[in-house]
């Protein structure tokens, strides 16, 4: 089974409806990520939790929210989806090694979101 | 503040012939970085990554990068292609203490047969 897991992998909705992406892990990571990819624009970073009862907001949070319901739990909310929230969602997990000072990213397969 | 730039949106080879994908870095502290790889349909997943150990850093599926801080180049190779490496390649480069990554904007790699 898939370490870091989302659900559903695609999505079609129309605008203003509020939609949820569920991302799940069995890694045992504390520490959480939501990216958006656009093409030629690489992955931008939405929101990313470092604990259960830490949130914080990426470059480019404006019209989505998060909820960490468990330390295996991230999901990530779009209030009222617009046509360019258009993209490709992932999830990553992390563990912070100690002695190394890096984090390596593990990512879900993705959720292909589409908003008409 | 921390910046990368993938200088090639695209890169082109034949089976068989040597890969280079070029990655230039700006860090105001010393940089972690990382090559990850995304495969068609799929999630990304880590190719290698520099941590101050060794400049030249070995990864999986014959690829390897060098770090070269005169140049702040983190730059991509392997001696020779295959057709399963046709995909996109990301550089990523990591502050130490923050460990928040900037990701630059992708390369696709395309190999002809």
């Amino acid at each position: 089974d898939a370490d870091v897991t989302q659900t559903p992998r695609n999505r079609i909705t129309k605008t203003g409806k509020r939609i949820m992406l569920e991302c799940s892990q069995t890694k045992g990571h504390d520490r959480m990520y939501w990216y958006r990819q656009d093409p030629g624009l690489g992955l931008r970073l939405i929101y990313y939790s470092f604990d259960v009862k830490d949130i914080n907001k990426g470059e480019i949070s404006d019209g989505y929210s998060v909820s960490r319901q468990a330390q295996a739990k991230f999901s990530l909310s779009l209030e009222s989806a617009i046509p360019n929230q258009t993209a490709l969602y992932f999830c990553a997990t992390s563990e912070l090694l100690a002695g190394d000072g890096t984090d390596t990213q593990y990512f879900g397969p993705g959720t292909r979101l589409t908003v008409l | 503040a921390q910046s990368v730039t993938q200088l090639d949106s695209h890169v082109s080879v034949s089976e068989g012939t040597p890969v280079l994908l070029r990655c230039n870095y700006s860090s105001s502290y010393s940089p972690s970085l990382f090559w990850y790889v995304q495969h068609p349909n799929k999630g990304l997943q880590l190719l290698l990554k520099y941590t101050s150990a060794a400049t030249l850093v070995k990864g999986i599926n014959g690829f390897e990068a060098e770090f070269k801080k005169s140049e702040t180049s983190f730059h991509l190779t392997k001696p020779s292609a295959h057709m399963s490496d046709a995909a996109e390649y990301f550089c990523v480069v990591s502050v130490r203490g923050s460990y928040i990554p900037t990701f630059g904007r992708g390369t696709s790699l395309i190999v002809h047969p």
